[in-house]
């Protein structure tokens, strides 16, 4: 069965710093990866996707993850966080057989930004 | 705009009561799904549907139903409402496109409809 695990269940920066949300995934074969993120009150919005081929994604809103094998993670990234990234963000892993589709998402990670 | 709409948007709803979430899609996806997100336990997969007809159970599938008449609606039914399905429920789509398998298959979601059950 797929799994995904992510350690921080809350993350607080600075406005301006870097950060790295963690993400670990258990799958039998080559996952599909996600990053979603919710704002409070909001539905679910997609920041970025792995399926195959380059290992470094980007997505909206000047982020980026990185596909490790060999670690089985997916981190999220962003060298310079806003005050309008403070979110929920949840981590997800997709699983494509024929008749059966479904994704698994992580716990997520409430992120807050100080000024 | 096109995209998913769940109704209603909240509902205070007595124990024992029947109560129906409504989902609508207009992009025509393949697959559509019901969520149920709690504190700590992230989001959880309630009951999917691959395809109009077809319905499959998930993780947590106790206490609910479901029915997929179209490709459109995909209403989620508490048949007899419990305290424990106080929650935030969602429902999300997806392009199931089997010949294309590196495609991929995001889910769009719709905004959520908080259900309190007293």
């Amino acid at each position: 069965a797929q799994s995904v695990t992510q350690p921080d269940i809350h993350i607080t920066v600075s406005e301006g710093a870097s950060l790295e949300l963690r993400c670990n995934y258990s799958y039998g074969a080559t996952p599909y990866l996600f990053w979603y993120v919710q704002s409070p009150g909001q539905g679910l919005q997609l920041l970025l996707k792995y399926f195959s081929g380059d290992t470094l994604v980007q997505g909206i809103k000047g982020f980026e993850a990185e596909f490790k094998r060999s670690q089985s993670s997916f981190n999220l990234r962003k060298p310079s966080v806003h005050w309008s990234d403070a979110a929920e963000y949840f981590c997800a892993v997709g699983a494509l057989n024929f008749g059966n589709e479904k994704l698994t998402f992580g716990t997520g990670t409430r992120l807050t930004i100080i000024p | 705009i096109a995209g998913i709409t769940q109704a209603p948007t909240s509902q205070i709803l007595a124990a024992g009561r029947r109560m129906t979430l409504r989902c609508t899609q207009d992009m025509r996806h393949n697959a559509m799904y019901w969520y149920r997100q709690d504190l700590g336990l992230g989001l959880r997969l309630i009951h999917y549907s691959n395809t109009a007809g077809t319905t499959g159970k998930g993780e947590v599938p106790d206490g609910y139903s479901v029915s997929r008449a179209n490709t459109d609606d995909f209403p989620l039914t508490l048949a007899s409402a419990v305290p424990s399905q106080t929650s935030v429920y969602f429902c999300a789509s997806s392009d199931r496109v089997i010949r294309d398998r590196f495609r991929g298959t995001e889910a769009f979601f719709g905004q959520g409809t908080r259900l309190t059950v007293v």
